[in-house]
């Protein structure tokens, strides 16, 4: 298996732009978690799927944060409009479930919003 | 909200010397986790140790866990440059099997 894959690994955008950001969980997993990682603040947790639907979306810091995931092995994470302070890594990650909870991460998306 | 809370947050030593990482967390945990990130790279799962269990090693890995003062700490023995990279520790927050991290022990070993 390839592991977690997200893209883009690199997005630039301005600021008001619609932003779209990508991850396919590994085959099997029933899991899948999108946290933000910034030198502030940290490994935050976004959202947290649990068989394709959303358990807990607590993370998500406002309404121009949105995410989906219409099936087993695609979810996406849109910010709509884009903030400078947006700016952070992003990273989706899978676990396999039950008793095995061990995180499975992807390469994340570096997203810079000028 | 923060979880796990590590300690130190930057280590820095030579080659040969061990590290050691400690992580502290609030609340009743299933397990706690261990992972590593690189620069620039995604959280890598090095352990996992549950709430049952005192001790648990992994090669150069020694994890262990105290319940009773919620606390963990993680020994790389005979650390090599390699093991540069930041460390982090994960509990299920609340025991609900999502991993909630701190914010990372910056670990540079120097050559």
């Amino acid at each position: 298996d390839a592991g977690v894959i997200q893209s883009p690994r690199h997005e630039v955008t301005e600021m008001g732009q619609e932003v779209t950001l990508r991850c396919k969980p590994i085959s099997g997993h029933n899991s899948l978690f999108w946290y933000r990682q910034t030198m502030m603040r940290g490994l935050e947790l976004l959202i947290y799927f649990n068989n394709n639907v959303p358990i807990d979306d607590s993370g998500m810091p406002e309404d121009r944060f949105s995410a989906k995931m219409p099936n087993a092995s695609f979810s996406t994470l849109k910010i709509q409009p884009s903030e400078p302070r947006d700016s952070a890594v992003y990273f989706c990650a899978s676990t396999p479930g039950g008793l095995r909870t061990e995180a499975f991460f992807g390469q994340g998306t570096r997203l810079t919003v000028v | 909200s923060q979880q796990g809370e590590e300690d130190p947050q930057a280590l820095s030593i030579q080659e040969g010397e061990n590290a050691t990482m400690n992580c502290s967390y609030k609340t009743s945990i299933n397990n706690l986790q261990w992972y590593r990130q690189n620069s620039g790279r995604g959280l890598v799962h090095l352990i996992l140790i549950r709430s049952n269990e005192r001790e648990k090693h992994s090669g150069r890995l020694r994890v262990t866990l105290d319940t009773s003062k919620k606390s963990s700490s993680l020994l790389i023995t005979a650390s090599r440059a390699a093991d540069t990279a930041s460390y982090f520790c994960a509990t299920d927050l609340g025991g609900s099997y999502i991993p909630t991290f701190g914010r990372g022990t910056s670990l540079i070993v120097h050559p």
